[in-house]
């Protein structure tokens, strides 16, 4: 079935690292991907994504690439802040499976001053 | 455009009590989906309802259950309370076309003492 799989978790960076949270998927059909960031005590926000093969989407300085022949959507960003300290989901969602999405175990982010 | 707005924000039960959960989707959305979120654990589906049907349903005991209304507001029932059912809950809603992506709540907590 569809599934995301993605990098583990905690992940600690010092302020103005570059940050790379890894994603790889598997779906039968051809899935819209998503990133999702969950700040302390709040819902999950859509951060990003990308719709088909090679797309990239960005936002708030994060970006992420559809990559289909790796079946990845690595979440990067060149200069991490402290108030980027979340939670961060992946996510696919495809019409194979109802429209309903699937999502990965989530990765901790701490950026340290 | 108002967001998906979920009540109560908290929400403290005793083991055995019935809790209820409310959710209302942004304007326009008829999918509503639940997910619990347990302390330190990712997203755990629960149920999605679309125009008035439950569509489909996560591992998890009929004890939880839910409906969705005409207007497309969703509640969530939780019978029996357990300890373990202490979680955050939330609700998303989205589009007709996935490639939105879902837009989510803020939750509400629920702890069962």
């Amino acid at each position: 079935g569809d599934s995301v799989t993605q990098m583990e978790g905690p992940v600690t960076l010092s302020e103005e690292a570059f940050l790379t949270i890894n994603c790889t998927y598997t779906a039968t059909g051809y899935p819209s991907l998503f990133w999702y960031v969950q700040y302390p005590g709040e819902g999950l926000q859509l951060l990003l994504k990308a719709t088909k093969a090679d797309d990239k989407g960005s936002n708030k300085g994060f970006e992420a690439t559809y990559r289909k022949e790796t079946t990845s959507f690595h979440l990067e960003k060149g200069s991490v802040q402290v108030s980027d300290s979340a939670v961060y989901f992946c996510a696919l969602g495809t019409v194979n499976t109802g429209n309903q999405f699937y999502f990965g175990t989530g990765t901790s982010l701490t950026v340290i001053p | 455009e108002a967001g998906v707005t979920q009540s109560p924000t908290h929400l403290i039960k005793t083991r055995g009590q019935q809790a209820t959960l409310r959710c209302s989707p942004i304007s326009g959305h008829t999918s509503v989906y639940w997910y619990q979120q347990a302390l330190g654990l990712g997203l755990q589906f629960l149920l999605w309802y679309d125009e008035g049907e439950e569509r489909n349903r996560g591992n998890f005991p009929p004890r939880f259950s839910g409906r969705q209304f005409p207007n497309y507001s969703s509640e969530l029932n939780v019978n029996a309370l357990e300890l373990e059912d202490s979680a955050l809950y939330l609700c998303a809603s989205r589009w007709a076309t996935l490639n939105y992506g879902y837009t989510f709540g803020s939750g509400t907590r629920l702890t069962v003492v």
